[in-house]
C-alpha cells in the first residue's frame, strides 16, 4: 500500500533551467496539493487539484510556476527559468476527500537546489 | 500575515516528562485543527486532530486541547520519548477550504534521554 510518491528526491538546476517535479498520490485519492517549504519555515501552499481541474492556485506564484493533475499520470509542478529564491524542499499531499474524516498524507518531498 | 503562530522555535524535555506545545491562530474561520510531526528528509505525518466543537481529544500518549475564545491549542505528549524528537507543525483549517491547511512555523521537540 504505497503512500505518495514524489520523484526526484533531489534536484539540482542550474538558475533559467526548468524543474519539473512529480507526485504520485496515495492509490484511490484524486486531492493532490502541493506545498513549499522554505528553510527554516513551516509549509506553504501552493495548489490544489482534482483530475484535470485546478480548485485553488491562490499560493502559486503568478509567474513561472503551473501544475497540472492529468487524467492519467502523475501530478507534475512545472518551474520554468529558476531562480535562487526556488530552492526550497517541495511537498505533495494528497486526500481522499475533505478533511474531518481524510487528512492529507504527504509524501517525502523534492529537494530543489539552484546553482 | 501569520494566521497561526507557533511562538516556540525549541522545546527540550526529559525522557518521561510531559512536552507541551502551543499554537495560537487569527482565523475565526478555521474549526477543524490537525497537528503534523515531521522528521528530517521526510514528509509531515499526521499525528492528531480535533474539531472545533470539542475542547480535547486523545489518543494514546497524544492529547490536543482547543480554546476557542483564545484562540489557541496545545499538543500534550506525556510520557515524552526520545523517538517524539522531531518538529511539530499545528495546522488548521476550515470548511469549505477543501482540505487546505494553514501550517505554523513548527515546533523543533528534543526528547532527551
Amino acid at each position: 500500500n504505497a503512500g505518495v510518491m514524489q520523484n526526484p528526491r533531489h534536484l539540482v538546476r542550474r538558475r533559467g533551467q526548468e524543474a519539473r517535479l512529480r507526485c504520485s498520490p496515495m492509490k484511490g485519492h484524486s486531492h493532490v496539493y502541493w506545498y513549499r517549504q522554505l528553510p527554516e519555515e513551516g509549509l506553504k501552499f501552493m495548489v490544489y487539484l482534482q483530475k484535470e481541474n485546478i480548485i485553488d492556485e491562490s499560493g502559486m506564484p503568478k509567474e513561472r510556476f503551473s501544475a497540472e493533475f492529468p487524467k492519467e499520470g502523475p501530478s507534475i509542478l512545472r518551474i520554468q527559468q529558476v531562480v535562487r529564491g526556488d530552492s526550497a524542499a517541495y511537498f505533495c499531499a494528497s486526500s481522499l476527500g475533505t478533511v474531518g474524516n481524510s487528512p492529507l498524507h504527504f509524501g517525502n518531498g523534492t529537494r530543489l537546489t539552484v546553482t | 500575515d501569520q494566521q497561526v503562530k507557533q511562538n516556540s522555535p525549541s522545546l527540550s524535555v526529559q525522557e518521561g516528562r510531559i512536552s507541551i506545545l502551543n499554537c495560537d491562530y487569527t482565523n475565526s474561520m478555521f474549526d477543524y485543527f490537525l497537528w503534523y510531526k515531521k522528521y528530517p528528509a521526510e514528509g509531515p505525518t499526521f499525528l492528531i486532530s480535533i474539531s472545533s466543537i470539542k475542547d480535547k481529544n486523545e489518543d494514546g500518549r497524544f492529547t490536543v486541547f482547543l480554546n476557542k475564545s483564545a484562540k489557541h491549542l496545545s499538543l500534550h505528549i506525556v510520557p515524552s520519548q526520545p523517538g517524539d524528537s522531531a518538529v511539530y507543525f499545528c495546522a488548521p483549517t476550515f470548511r469549505g477550504a477543501g482540505n487546505m491547511l494553514t501550517f505554523g512555523g513548527g515546533t523543533r521537540l528534543m526528547v532527551k534521554p
